[in-house]
């Protein structure tokens, strides 16, 4: 993928550890949230979303905490492994528009 | 898994060239999406199409830029005279519904020299 040049923030963890990328966003009038994967070569890929009438929501092995207070998304992944080492970017979209708007990303490594 | 399917994969053109970049979504997907990511940067919303017509677009999508679903399958990014600015990563997306589940395709790399 693109995140080659990208001065992103980066995380790194100890493979079984968990892991917590945090993303602010940046319009109150969001109310649908997205989490995505990117892998180096590859596309965004999904990995969980919210909306804004709630505040965490529990897929496999990941989950995703809201505060609209504060205007912050978290993303937990736990037992992290190798496989998980990629770019994390969260993705808003603004209420009556059909637009993602994409954070700057972090990088996750996992190291064993 | 369904997939979104990107050719070609990497283009190479010359400044002023025409391209076309081709996308096949989801097939029950009912809205379609170009995005792109300049290297640096984030990726960037271009414009949405949704029952044969543009339903919303960015300020990047000027006038060189164009979209066309030719087919009930192929939905496409054309670019008229390539600038060397628009060298970066385009990626495809598709939803079944508005503002859920978006699915991006591997993207297409373009380069142009």
């Amino acid at each position: 993928g693109e995140s080659v040049g990208l001065h992103l923030p980066t995380l790194s963890v100890q493979e079984g550890d968990n892991s917590i990328i945090n993303c602010a966003y940046s319009n109150s009038a969001s109310d649908y949230f997205i989490w995505y994967k990117q892998e180096s070569g590859k596309g965004p890929q999904f990995i969980i979303d919210i909306r804004s009438n709630m505040d965490k929501r529990q897929g496999q092995r990941v989950t995703v905490l809201l505060n609209k207070t504060v205007k912050h998304l978290s993303l937990q992944i736990a037992a992290t492994q190798p496989g998980d080492s990629a770019v994390y970017f969260c993705a808003e979209n603004i209420d009556n528009t059909d637009k993602l708007i994409f954070g700057t990303g972090t990088r996750l490594q996992v190291f064993p | 898994e369904p997939e979104v399917t990107q050719t070609p994969s990497h283009q190479v053109t010359q400044m002023g060239q025409e391209v076309i970049l081709r996308c096949v979504p989801i097939s029950n997907h009912l809205y379609f999406y170009w995005y792109r990511q300049i290297l640096g940067q984030k990726v960037e919303f271009l414009v949405s199409f949704y029952n044969n017509e543009i339903s919303e677009k960015s300020e990047i999508f000027d006038d060189q830029f164009s979209v066309e679903r030719p087919d009930g399958s192929n939905f496409t990014l054309k670019i008229r005279s390539t600038k060397l600015e628009d060298s970066a990563m385009y990626f495809c997306a598709s939803t079944p519904v508005v503002t859920y589940g978006y699915t991006f395709g591997s993207g297409t790399r373009l380069t142009v020299v």
